[in-house]
């Protein structure tokens, strides 16, 4: 089953402006992931937040996790027309193998 | 530098003829692999991983296998595929030993395309 679930399916904005997007899971975890897949290509990884942190930064990436409410959002400021992708976000239980579990994902689009 | 190579790139198979995708890693020993499969504007589904040589976990009972006849080798196969096996197969690697502190590094993926 699907432990992370993105909100919204799909963002459009306006170059310049920022981009938020919403992930929710289910259980437990030891940490949250952010990918970006650009279409038809393999997935990157962006950033990674531990469960006992609440915030973290990388470039103009900002995300933050409420495991109390078991939810991350992820921040893209200053949008660029490259930041057009689907980004992900997944899961890792700690419970071996390092298994990550990966949400359906918010396709972004940015309009020049 | 750590490098991973997926192929082939795109293949359209009949159904009902066999499947081999090959997954190699360079540049790194042990590592953890993993094959996911994504349908057209979907999210990631783990189908199988390997902590080890000869290892290999499986995630969903389906049509498709995997094998892992050297370290740094991961193949995904099946004797007869089917129309619902279509899509987008990714091979992923971390490190065994505390390596998804740092996050996959995928493939290219391969798009495949059962007719």
């Amino acid at each position: 089953s699907q432990q992370g679930e993105e909100d919204p399916q799909a963002l459009s904005i306006q170059e310049g402006e920022n981009a938020t997007m919403n992930c929710s899971y289910k259980t437990s975890i030891n940490n949250l992931q952010w990918y970006r897949q650009n279409s038809g290509r393999g997935l990157v990884h962006l950033i990674l937040i531990r469960s006992n942190e609440r915030e973290k930064h990388s470039g103009r990436l900002r995300v933050t996790l409420d495991t109390s409410k078991k939810s991350s959002s992820l921040l893209i400021t200053a949008s660029r027309a490259a930041d057009t992708a689907s980004y992900f976000c997944a899961t890792d239980d700690g419970q071996g193998a390092q298994k990550l579990v990966f949400g359906q994902g918010t396709r972004l689009t940015i309009n020049p | 530098s750590q490098t991973i190579h997926q192929w082939p790139a795109t293949l359209v198979q009949p159904v009902g003829s066999p499947l081999s995708l090959e997954c190699t890693v360079e540049g790194t020993s042990n590592p953890n692999l993993y094959w996911y499969r994504q349908a057209a504007g979907r999210g990631l589904q783990l189908l199988f991983y390997s902590v080890g040589i000869g290892q290999i976990s499986s995630e969903v009972p389906q049509n498709l296998s995997a094998s892992r006849p050297q370290d740094r080798q991961f193949i995904l196969s099946s004797k007869k595929l089917l129309l619902s096996d279509s899509g987008f197969y990714l091979c992923a690697w971390i490190h065994g030993a505390g390596g998804l502190n740092y996050g996959y590094t995928f493939g290219s993926g391969t798009r495949l395309t059962v007719v």
